[in-house]
């Protein structure tokens, strides 16, 4: 099955400074790689994904890039802002069935 | 359009009892996926439903355990003879195509 791990574990920012996430996976056969974002006792919520066939998409302040052939890929927020704050996952699936595998998360603080 | 629905919202069993969890995806979304969460772990996928069909149940212990997509009503996770073990918030996504997938607010489920 496929594997997705998700490093740092825990990650502190200055407001205004960039954040960066990334992700490994094991299953060269995954082609679908959302990030969600979970405030404390919420849902997670989808804030991007990217399919294999781009290696970069960006929404406003948050990017995502993709390197298929080292099976990595990376979050990253800029101008963070406190409102940034709460435990952010990687997952990663095949578009046969879309069985997320998620990692174990991020918790990432911005101070004011 | 309402979001993913969840009820109820906390469940206490004690151990020996049964545990139903129901689900109601957006309109619309007839592709449903059950994920577990442990504290301060990452979502861990259990089963994938579409209309009436299990795709997919690998990640469901095959004791105690089994889910439900009726042609009409919501998706059900049924638990039975809850063990401490299964104290966790159970999340449902459903999806319209299966890749972007919506989460509920999740069932934290207590066995005492």
């Amino acid at each position: 099955g496929e594997n997705v791990e998700q490093h740092p574990s825990t990650l502190s920012v200055q407001e205004g400074d960039s954040a960066v996430i990334k992700c490994t996976y094991s299953d060269s056969a995954s082609n679908y790689f959302p990030w969600y974002k979970q405030e404390l006792g919420k849902r997670p919520q989808l804030i991007i994904d990217i399919r294999s066939n781009v290696g970069e998409k960006k929404d406003q302040r948050i990017a995502v890039t993709l390197n298929k052939t080292a099976k990595h890929f990376s979050l990253h927020i800029t101008e963070t802002q406190p409102e940034d704050s709460a435990v952010y996952f990687c997952a990663a699936a095949r578009s046969n069935d879309y069985k997320l595998s998620f990692g174990a998360g991020t918790t990432v603080t911005v101070r004011a | 359009n309402a979001g993913v629905m969840q009820n109820p919202r906390h469940l206490v069993r004690r151990r020996g009892q049964e545990a139903r969890l129901r689900c109601s995806p957006m309109k619309g979304h007839s592709h449903v996926y059950w994920y577990r969460q442990l504290p301060e772990e990452g979502l861990k996928f259990m089963v994938y439903l579409q209309k009436e069909n299990i795709i997919d149940e690998s990640g469901m212990p095959k004791e105690r355990f089994s889910a439900e997509f009726p042609k009409e009503g919501p998706s059900i996770l049924r638990i039975q003879q809850v063990v401490r073990g299964d104290s966790a918030a159970y999340f449902c996504a459903s999806s319209p195509q299966g890749d972007e997938q919506y989460f509920g607010p999740g069932t934290r489920l207590t066995v005492t």
